[in-house]
């Protein structure tokens, strides 16, 4: 078990519709990440928070958006979604913004399937 | 922008052999990392490296960090059923100017025939 909460672990929608996706880090984790993994695919980074403030942002479609609360839980929130849309999502989440480890403690995933 | 090329995707193999698997950068790392993702569940660090040159060593698993910073080799020796998986390589630039952000290869899914 990483500590890292995410909910829903599966979810299945229709295109055009909006879902969101939610995290809690591990406890005393400033930094939450999220990342998207396709069938047959390594890990796409979308996009960094650091304890409440956008820090980093990798691919991240418009129609796509995160932010992270005062609790530091974070949310992912994908709209107008699409076929192709349908992945992985991970959460992972670190001690700082800038930790030299490159450790990151990742949750279990949110499966999303569009149909 | 940076882009990983890990191989092979996929292996095949009997239980008690070695298996090698490597990654490789366009551009230059300050870190190199090993992940393995096992079903239904995220991504767990098995090996960082921090130094050009660095072997380390984890249990069966050995990790080098290639000397011109672009590539990095995993091996894991005398394989088991409980290593299947996919393993990740990774890639991380600059700590402080990008935060955390792991770069990753697509992955080896390494089945293990008992």
């Amino acid at each position: 078990d990483s500590g890292v909460t995410q909910t829903p672990k599966h979810l299945i929608t229709a295109t055009g519709q909006r879902v969101t996706l939610r995290c809690s880090p591990r406890s005393g984790d400033l930094s939450v990440y999220w990342y998207q993994q396709s069938l047959d695919q390594g890990l796409q980074f979308l996009i960094q928070y650091y304890n409440g403030e956008e820090r980093a942002k990798g691919n991240i479609l418009e129609r796509f958006s995160a932010q992270q609360f005062p609790d530091l839980h974070s949310e992912l929130n994908l709209s107008s979604l699409e076929l192709g849309d349908s992945a992985l999502y991970f959460c992972a989440s670190s001690p700082s913004g800038g930790t030299n480890t490159g450790e990151l403690f990742f949750g279990e995933g949110s499966r999303l399937t569009v149909l | 922008g940076q882009q990983l090329n890990q191989s092979p995707q996929s292996m095949f193999i009997q239980e008690g052999e070695d298996v090698s698997m490597n990654c490789t950068s366009s551009s230059i790392f300050n870190t190199w990392l090993w992940y393995k993702q096992e079903p239904g569940e995220g991504p767990v660090l098995l090996i960082a490296l921090y130094k050009a040159g660095e072997l380390t060593s984890n249990g069966r698993l050995t990790a080098q960090f290639g000397i011109t910073r672009k590539d990095s080799f995993l091996n894991i020796s005398a394989s088991i059923p409980s290593d299947v998986g996919i393993y990740f390589c990774a890639g991380q630039w600059d700590y402080n100017n990008a935060g955390n952000m792991l770069t990753f290869g697509g992955g080896t899914r390494l089945m293990v025939k008992p």
